[in-house]
């Protein structure tokens, strides 16, 4: 079946503007979850999503930073006024939901930022 | 504070050769270990989930263990081939308070496979 989809897969946008970020979780899976990863550094994580509530928004970085979910599926990510330390790939994932822990997490091919 | 340390960060080895990539997480309370690779401009590609009761999980040549006593776990490839080259991650899913499925990362190990 089809798999976690993110887009765009490349975005260039100039420092100041807003821009937002798609993901489309695998049919079924009630959990969703953005990750950063900039250039050099690790994964880090943004927020999760158990169906269209965000029970854990912890690692967004600033109030610049905000998510939704809509219909427990489309998750979109928006970022506000960027600065060029936003430039980062945004990975998307999704898993099934379990009742203690995460399950399984399957990650999208991400959305490369670039901030000028 | 949950950290996760991979050694080691770079491994070079011949086509063929079996080996071991190495995890370590401060703070044993997990719910589950993930092992992933991510290749060059590509996502993350999930390899193997390994819950906290188990010791040990199998996917064709690739082997997992876990000791949450010891906060470590291995990746062990068996019989390399050069399309294994990509960066491995390891990732811990930690028992902390509240609802949270976040993963902790590993800054990976990458691997070469030199045919």
């Amino acid at each position: 079946g089809a798999g976690v989809s993110q887009s765009p897969s490349n975005k260039v946008t100039e420092k100041g503007k807003d821009v937002e970020l798609r993901c489309d979780p695998i049919s079924g899976h009630t959990a969703l979850y953005w990750y950063r990863q900039r250039l050099g550094q690790g994964l880090e994580f943004l927020i999760y999503f158990q169906g269209n509530s965000a029970p854990d928004k912890s690692g967004l970085p600033s109030d610049r930073f905000s998510a939704e979910r809509t219909g427990g599926s489309v998750s979109t990510l928006t970022i506000q006024r960027t600065q060029q330390e936003d430039s980062a790939v945004y990975l998307c994932a999704s898993s099934l939901f379990r009742s203690g822990g995460a399950g399984e997490q399957f990650f999208g091919p991400g959305t490369r930022l670039t901030v000028l | 504070k949950q950290e996760v340390t991979q050694i080691p960060a770079a491994l070079s080895v011949p086509e063929g050769e079996n080996l071991v990539l190495n995890c370590s997480f401060t703070d044993s309370a997990i719910y589950n270990l993930q092992w992933f690779r991510q290749d060059p401009g590509k996502g993350l590609t999930s390899l193997l989930l390994i819950q906290s009761s188990q010791r040990e999980q199998t996917s064709g040549r690739l082997n997992a263990s876990l000791d949450k006593s010891s906060g470590r776990s291995t990746l062990y490839i068996a019989a390399s081939q050069p399309g294994d080259s990509a960066t491995y991650l390891c990732a811990v899913n930690p028992r902390a308070g509240g609802a949270t499925n976040k993963l902790i990362f590993g800054t990976g190990t990458l691997l070469a496979v030199q045919p």
